[in-house]
């Protein structure tokens, strides 16, 4: 089976840089997807990892490492409005999603 | 936005009843996952459906069935409703290009409650 850990909350404040770590046990998988939900709404892509190290896309990045079983999103220069859930996700050769748990960050001032 | 539409917004139905859930996928993608999330939770996968094929299943019974149609859209059908079944369900159409860059692009999500 597979299955995704993350820690449930994440508390920083604006202007800092938050790291959320994801690790998974999976039998294979394409590649280790972030996803980004407000309360109310619905999960809103953020990034994509397909191979090794580190992808960027303005103040996210997120990280894999397939020999660690891990990966992480990186949050820099934090804002109010970054307060949200953050989930990973696989997407395994059986061309199915899985989601994480979900970490909930939130950003004080 | 994301061009994906789901309804209705929310629905309240009773132990026992069955409910349909509709989705429109955005024009040219010819994947559509449902996902059911329960509140504070990360979505569980259901089902996915590609090009009017089933092609993937998450750990969900038999009574909870779908279908997708030619023109994008598609249909979650639940029987049998359980007090369990009570969640967020969301829908998310994707290009369905295997072992690619897959983004997922998601609905509003439909509010059921079983009661």
């Amino acid at each position: 089976g597979q299955s995704l850990e993350q820690p449930s909350e994440v508390t920083a404040v604006e202007g800092a840089i938050v790291q959320i770590n994801c690790t998974y046990q999976t039998s294979g998988f394409y590649g280790l997807s972030w996803y980004q939900q407000h309360d109310g709404g619905a999960p809103t892509f953020l990034s994509y990892n397909a191979l090794d190290g580190l992808e960027e896309t303005g103040r996210f990045s997120s990280f894999l490492s397939r020999s660690d079983s891990y990966g992480y999103l990186l949050l820099q220069e934090l804002q109010m409005k970054d307060s949200a859930s953050y989930f990973c996700a696989v997407k395994n050769y059986g061309q199915n999603f899985v989601f994480g748990p979900g970490t909930r960050l939130s950003v004080l001032p | 936005e994301t061009g994906v539409t789901q309804s209705p917004t929310h629905l309240i139905k009773t132990r026992g009843q069955q409910v349909t859930l509709r989705c429109s996928s955005q024009s040219g993608h010819n994947t559509v996952s449902w996902y059911q999330q329960a509140l504070g939770q990360g979505p569980q996968f259901i089902f996915q459906y590609y090009r009017e094929e089933e092609n993937g299943r998450g750990n969900f019974p038999p009574r909870f069935s779908g279908l997708q149609f030619p023109n994008y859209s598609s249909e979650l059908n639940v029987n049998a409703l359980e007090l369990d079944d009570s969640a967020l369900y969301l829908c998310a159409s994707s290009l369905g290009l295997a072992g690619a860059t897959d983004t997922q692009y998601f609905g509003p999500g439909t509010r059921l409650t079983v009661l």
